[in-house]
């Protein structure tokens, strides 16, 4: 079946600008996550997003982020402003059950660059 | 909290030898384990996972790991390397009851040469 799917791929932007980066997780996987990879840094949790419960959103590094997920569909990372330090690769996961399911199934990733 | 640490961000190895992979971590509580793999220009996929019972973990590729309790150590190994497994291998943890978001280490590049 079809895995994470995420887009753009990659992404140019000018420092100031905002971005928006869209996550497609499994169908009928209720938990989603957002994760950042800097260049030679692991990987960062940034939010978690769990049925209809509130979202965790412990892990965003500042005001500037945002996440949405309508219902077990679609999520969307809104970054305002652009900075420089911004630049990294947006992955996405899914997983089943939070609770329960133990594999997170990664998207490719959005290349984010600010120029 | 958790926290993982790889101590080699590059293992440059020959085809056919063996191979370990360190990973140790920290944490006030009973842990999950796993690696995750990286290919070239993909996204990761998951490799094996340690939850509970045998400390001997096999994974996917002829890859396996050992958790090490007294150690905190979750150390891959593989006997005998290909060209297709250079790859950026992650190390994770997360905490039995303690949220759902793995914590990742900052990964080591394995590249494997003829």
């Amino acid at each position: 079946g079809a895995g994470v799917s995420q887009s753009p791929s990659n992404k140019v932007t000018e420092k100031g600008k905002d971005v928006e980066l869209r996550c497609d997780p499994i169908s009928g996987h209720t938990a989603l996550y957002w994760y950042r990879q800097r260049l030679g840094q692991g990987l960062e949790f940034l939010i978690y997003f769990q049925g209809n419960s509130a979202p965790d959103k412990s892990g965003l590094p500042s005001d500037r982020f945002s996440a949405e997920r309508t219902g077990e569909s679609v999520s969307t990372l809104t970054i305002q402003r652009t900075q420089q330090e911004d630049s990294a690769v947006y992955l996405c996961a899914s997983t089943q059950e939070a609770g329960n399911s133990y594999e997170q199934y990664f998207g490719p990733g959005t290349r984010l660059t600010v120029t | 909290a958790q926290s993982v640490t790889q101590l080699d961000s590059q293992v440059p190895v020959f085809e056919e030898a063996p191979v370990e992979l360190r990973c140790n971590y920290s944490s006030s509580v009973s842990v999950y384990l796993f690696w995750y793999v990286q290919y070239p220009n993909q996204g990761l996929q998951l490799l094996l996972k340690y939850l509970s019972g045998s400390t001997l973990v096999k994974g996917i590729n002829g890859f396996e790991a050992e958790f090490n309790k007294s150690q905190t150590s979750f150390h891959l190994r593989k006997p005998s390397v290909h060209i297709s497994d250079t790859a950026e291998y992650f190390c994770a943890v997360r905490g039995r009851n303690s949220g759902y978001a793995l914590n990742f280490g900052k990964g080591t590049s394995l590249l494997v040469t003829p």
